[in-house]
């Protein structure tokens, strides 16, 4: 069976420090990867998704960049996070059916201080 | 662009209700419907999946429903338990998967 992880769960920056947010997916090869991030009293925003190995869409402008080193390993980044960055983290996989289901890892809460 | 609305925004009932969580969206152009829980400080929970040529899904207590011409989707829960309590999330999927803000539901025993 497929099974989606994320790490770290709990990440606590300053302002200014650099982010590294891990996801990886077993059990299935040529997942569609997804970055969403839900910020506190608000919905999910799609951040970044991926179609395939170094292929990475960008959905919202901002200061995080995302990277896909190999076919099931999606990472977040930023080279120097800001206050605006804190929220939870959340990495999603689909198969390559357009009618595929949609399935979450258990997410990485973000602050920054 | 797809936008996803949700109601009620919250909802608190004594256990044993069935309840009826409603989802609307603006754009009928969509492979499928999938509905979510979420739990506080958790990721989301697959619940149903819902298919553009089907009509309904259920799971258990749970009954969804699409009607994807009127841009609606309705989450039934049977016989509502305190363990329901949770976010549950619709997001219909176009190029892309589109979030509702949620509702949150509250089942007191």
């Amino acid at each position: 069976s497929q099974t989606i992880h994320q790490w770290p769960a709990t990440l606590v920056q300053p302002v200014g420090s650099p982010l590294s947010l891990e996801c990886t997916v077993e059990g299935t090869s040529n997942p569609n990867l997804y970055w969403y991030r839900q910020a506190a009293g608000r919905g999910l925003q799609l951040l970044f998704y991926s179609v395939g190995i170094g292929q990475i869409s960008s959905e919202v402008p901002q200061n995080l960049s995302a990277s896909r080193p190999q076919d099931r390993q999606f990472i977040l980044s930023s080279k120097k996070l800001l206050l605006s960055d804190s929220g939870f983290y959340l990495c999603a996989w689909k198969g390559l059916a357009n009618t595929g289901e949609l399935f979450f890892g258990e997410g990485s809460r973000l602050t920054v201080l | 662009k797809q936008e996803v609305t949700q109601i009620p925004a919250a909802l608190s009932v004594p256990e044993g209700e069935n309840l009826v969580l409603n989802c609307s969206f603006t754009d009928s152009a969509i492979y499928n419907l999938q509905w979510f829980r979420q739990d506080p400080g958790k990721g989301l929970t697959s619940l149903l999946l819902i298919q553009s040529s089907q009509r309904e899904q259920t799971s258990g207590r749970l009954n969804a429903s699409l009607d994807k011409s009127s841009g609606r989707s309705t989450l039934y829960i049977a016989a509502s338990q305190p363990g329901d309590s949770a976010t549950y999330l619709c997001a219909p999927h176009g190029q892309n998967f589109v979030f509702g803000p949620g509702t949150r539901l509250s089942v007191l025993p």
